[in-house]
């Protein structure tokens, strides 16, 4: 299976400042890489498909980035609303897999 | 509005059986793969198991695979997740997701929670 790594675990931010979420994939995963935001009691949402492509309705201030094994996730200009954990999914092979997820708070 | 409303959760005993099923609208539902993942708080999100949009290739997990069988009925647009021999570790929140072209989860449902335990 292939792994997925994030980093980092957890991360406090001020509003306003720009955010960076790491996920290492434990192989070339030719950037068949999503991003998904979890709020508290929600289901997970799509932000990012393909490493970098934007979901509808995803404000601009998300974007992705990345190939091979390496690929971040960026927030510019964070918002209170924006207080979620993020997760990384690969579904380049099965079985699909999910990073271990980075939960983001307000400073 | 795409909605993906599941249901058929609740507590079984170890062995025993339940199905899931997950109703969807505001879509073509024939043309998209759905999807089921689970959520722990130890384990975290796993994919579950993946169905195409006819229902003739179906995924699974190999924790799950000869105990789980996800099937959908286009005429419904219904999935489900017949779940057999259930055991403590498939205990977690199922959601039932949407997958274009079998890859990324571009919608989710609000999930159940299945409960194994004696």
């Amino acid at each position: 299976d292939i792994q997925m790594t994030q980093s980092p675990a957890s991360l406090s931010a001020s509003l306003g400042e720009t955010v960076t979420i790491e996920c290492l994939a434990s192989e070339d995963i030719y950037s068949n890489l999503a991003w998904y935001q979890q709020k508290p009691g929600k289901s997970p949402q799509l932000l990012i498909y393909y490493a970098n492509s934007l979901n509808d309705g995803v404000p601009s201030r998300f974007s992705g980035s990345g190939s091979g094994t390496q690929y971040s996730l960026k927030i510019n200009s964070l918002q209170s609303e924006d207080v979620s954990i993020y997760f990384c999914q690969q579904n380049y092979d099965s079985p699909w897999t999910f990073g271990g997820g980075t939960k983001l708070e307000l400073k | 509005e795409v909605q993906l409303v599941e249901s058929g959760g609740g507590l079984v005993q170890p062995g025993r059986s339940l199905k899931l099923s997950c109703a969807a609208s505001g879509f073509t539902f024939s043309n998209y793969g759905m999807a089921w993942v689970r959520q722990t708080p130890t384990k975290g999100l796993e994919w579950v198991a993946s169905i195409s949009t006819g229902g003739g290739n179906t995924y699974y997990r190999d924790s799950v695979k000869g105990r789980f069988t996800i099937s959908r009925d286009n005429a419904k647009n219904t999935q489900y997740l017949q779940m057999d021999s259930l055991r403590s570790e498939d205990t977690a929140t199922y959601y039932c997701a949407r997958s274009p072209i079998d890859t990324y989860l571009d919608y989710w449902g609000q999930g159940v929670m299945v409960t194994v335990s004696s």
